[in-house]
């Protein structure tokens, strides 16, 4: 099981970007799939994207297709989202994810991202 | 609106069984494994069940699942307060090319 620890909470203005990582252990990284999925507060999961951590592979949900950018850093064993044109909407708490690619086991702590004029 | 259905609560005392349902589509729990996941408040989501009915080493064996069809479900036994937390089920969706979960069920031990 990996272990992943994600960057500090932003607060971004409607129209920028943000850029989430996700530091993960070292020796099982190249094995996984990094899933992003985001929370709105008070309300269900919703699943982003996913990236195979060796190949880079990416598959990024209908909803986000355009706006969303995930990468990873094998030399850091470090997985990056970046969503940008933020909207108010895009409030939530962004969670990394390793695993297959239909289940995870690991996850991260969350990473609260404020959209606010 | 979510492509899979999962009631909104469900509720039982310590020591009783509680089943939450999820139902989806051929292309999704029809032809895709499922999983479980519980989410304590405040905290992020864990994986209690994967593969339909395979439990994560540390997953205590109260916690199973099933599928049959296009359904899928979650069974907890001897409920106990500690599992009282949000679970969510989720498949892949071939339809959509992407990962879908149910909207979650808050389970209350009364």
């Amino acid at each position: 099981q990996v272990q992943l620890v994600q960057s500090g909470a932003e607060v971004k203005r409607p129209g920028a970007s943000v850029k989430v990582s996700c530091k993960a252990s070292a020796y099982t990284f190249g094995n996984y799939a990094i899933t992003w999925v985001r929370q709105v507060p008070g309300q269900g999961l919703e699943w982003l994207g996913c990236i195979s951590a060796h190949h880079g592979h990416t598959n990024y949900a209908q909803n986000v297709q355009g706006r969303v950018t995930m990468t990873t850093d094998t030399s850091t064993t470090t997985a990056h989202m970046e969503l940008s044109s933020l909207i108010s909407d895009d409030t939530a708490v962004y969670y990394c994810a390793g695993g297959a690619t239909d289940w995870f086991d690991s996850w991260g702590q969350g990473t609260l991202v404020i959209v606010s004029s | 609106q979510s492509v899979l259905t999962q009631p909104p609560s469900a509720s039982g005392t310590p020591g009783q069984r509680v089943t939450i349902s999820c139902s989806g589509s051929s292309s999704n729990i029809g032809r895709n494994t499922v999983s479980w996941y519980q989410q304590l408040p405040g905290a992020a989501p864990k994986l209690v069940i994967f593969s339909n009915h395979q439990r994560p080493s540390g997953v205590p064996d109260r916690f199973s699942g099933s599928r049959s069809g296009t359904s899928a479900s979650l069974a907890i036994s001897g409920l106990q307060s500690e599992d009282e937390a949000d679970f969510y089920c989720a498949a892949w969706d071939d339809s959509l090319n992407g990962y879908v979960f149910g909207p979650g069920t808050k389970v209350n031990v009364l």
